[in-house]
C-alpha cells in the first residue's frame, strides 16, 4: 500500500521568503507525482505534474522536483506572496495502486 | 473546456434522507474518480470508473453508498440512508491517461447531514 507524507503540516512565513514543501512516498514505483493547491472551500487546482522520466518541473515561481529512488518530491516556492496562502497537496500516481494523496501542508504567508 | 462540474455545491439534509451527488467529467476523459475529504482522514478514494465501468470500489465505506456512471459524461454518488458521519466534502475528478494520469478536480459538494 502506498503511503504519502507531507512535511511540515503547517507553515507560517513572512512575505518574500523562499519556501520548500516536502512530500515523501513509500513505494518508489510511481509513474507521476502531482502537486495541487487547495483554497478554503474550493477544489484542488493542479499546479505541476512531474512524470517519472523527469526530475523537475517549473511554472512561474514554482519548481517541483522528483527523486523516485529516495521516495521524495519537493515543491519550491520562490519569493512567497500572501496570495500563495493555501493548502498544498501532493499525490503519487500510478504503479500498482490508486492515486494516493498526502494530508497537505497548510501555508500562510503574511504581509 | 468547462472542467469537471459537480452539483450541488452544498447540501444540507437530515439523517435518513437520500442524497445524490452529480458529476460531469471533462469531455474525452475516460477515468472518473470519487473522493471524500474530511479533516480526520484527508482525501480518500471511494470508487473509480474506466470507460463507465466501476474498477475499484473498495473505498466505498458501506452498502449505503453507491455510484453509477450511465454514460461518459455523467456520474452519480448516492447515499441512502444518510448519517451524520457522512458529512464531508465529496470531490469528483477525471483523468485522460488512467490512474497515473494528471487528475482534474471539480469544486466539490459539501454535504452536511443533521
Amino acid at each position: 500500500k502506498q503511503e504519502v507524507t507531507q512535511i511540515p503540516a503547517a507553515l507560517s512565513v513572512p512575505e518574500g521568503e523562499n519556501l520548500v514543501l516536502n512530500c515523501s512516498f513509500t513505494d518508489s514505483a510511481i509513474y507521476n507525482l502531482q502537486w495541487f493547491r487547495q483554497d478554503p472551500g474550493k477544489g484542488l487546482t493542479s499546479l505541476l505534474l512531474i512524470q517519472s522520466s523527469q526530475r523537475e518541473q517549473t511554472s512561474g515561481r514554482l519548481n517541483a522536483s522528483l527523486d523516485k529512488s529516495s521516495g521524495r518530491s519537493t515543491l519550491y516556492i520562490a519569493a512567497s506572496q500572501p496570495g500563495d496562502s493555501a493548502t498544498y497537496l501532493c499525490a503519487a500516481l500510478g504503479g500498482s495502486y490508486i492515486p494516493t494523496f498526502g494530508r497537505g501542508t497548510s501555508l500562510i504567508v503574511h504581509p | 473546456d468547462a472542467g469537471v462540474i459537480q452539483s450541488p455545491r452544498h447540501e444540507v439534509t437530515e439523517m435518513g434522507q437520500e442524497v445524490t451527488l452529480r458529476c460531469k467529467p471533462i469531455s474525452g476523459h475516460d477515468y472518473l474518480f470519487w473522493y471524500r475529504q474530511t479533516m480526520m482522514r484527508g482525501l480518500e478514494l471511494l470508487i473509480y470508473f474506466n470507460n463507465n465501468v466501476p474498477i475499484d470500489d473498495s473505498g466505498m465505506p458501506e452498502d449505503r453508498f453507491s455510484a453509477k456512471m450511465p454514460n461518459a459524461s455523467f456520474s452519480t454518488l448516492k447515499i441512502q440512508p444518510s448519517e451524520p458521519r457522512d458529512s464531508a466534502v465529496y470531490f469528483c475528478a477525471s483523468s485522460l491517461k488512467g490512474i497515473a494520469g494528471e487528475l482534474f478536480f471539480g469544486e466539490g459538494s459539501r454535504l452536511t447531514v443533521l
